[in-house]
């Protein structure tokens, strides 16, 4: 249980233009899922929050004007690089956390499941 | 500013042996911990998670938490060269509920 899936797995575009990256729970529901970003040979590097029918939650430095991010059902949430440059080229990775995992007794866990990535390259 | 800190490494042991990894944070109110493991190229993979003082053990790999003294570390057993991988370990931050990663730790097992 507890999979999460991300489409596309890797992405060449061309500079200004947009691409959009989608990130599943298959077998849960995500009441919050996340977006990271991780340039070679660096660490996770959190770009936003983002909650099932309510508006993201960006880190600084992060510019909510250029990531677009929706997370339209409990299952399925979305992130738009918008006019997208060759610095945007990146690992860029989601996260869903479940309340309750599927077949795990007790509360809230906390525990956050990763989707393959998405690699950009922006040419 | 509230920091997880991992040796980076490469650490490298031979087959076999127990890897000892390590971890360190600086927010005293974090209750939640857990241990990721990332192939290069790959997304990281969930593999223990550990909320209480003492041990916690799932197979080869045994998590160790200590709140007093902040510190929480991962023991893998038996270890094998597809153990060699980044691990990351995470801890969730009291009040915001989100993870902070450490840089993580390159683990080389020798064969």
């Amino acid at each position: 249980g507890a999979v999460v899936s991300q489409h596309p797995s890797w992405v060449i575009c061309k500079s200004g233009t947009s691409v959009k990256i989608e990130c599943r729970s298959l077998d849960f529901q995500a009441t919050t899922m996340f977006w990271y970003r991780q340039f070679p040979k660096q660490s996770l590097m959190l770009m936003a929050t983002s909650n099932e029918g309510s508006k993201a939650t960006y880190e600084q430095g992060v510019e909510k004007d250029k990531f677009l991010i929706n997370h339209a059902s409990l299952t399925l949430s979305t992130l738009t690089v918008t006019s997208a440059h060759p610095e945007d080229s990146s690992f860029y990775i989601c996260s869903a956390r479940a309340q309750k995992v599927p077949g795990l007794a007790g509360g809230n866990t906390y525990e956050q499941y990763f989707g393959p990535g998405t690699r950009l390259t922006v040419t | 500013q509230k920091e997880v800190e991992q040796n980076s490494g490469p650490l490298s042991v031979p087959e076999g042996a127990i890897a000892s990894l390590n971890c360190t944070y600086s927010d005293r109110g974090s209750q939640s911990f857990f241990w990721y493991r990332q192939y290069s190229g790959k997304s990281p993979e969930l593999i223990m998670s550990i909320y209480s003082n003492g041990d916690k053990e799932d197979g080869r790999f045994t998590a160790q938490l200590n709140k007093a003294s902040q510190y929480v570390s991962l023991l893998i057993r038996d270890s094998q060269p597809s153990d060699s991988a980044t691990y990351l370990c995470a801890v969730l931050t009291s009040g915001t509920y989100k993870y902070i990663f450490g840089t993580g730790t390159r683990l080389k097992v020798l064969a």
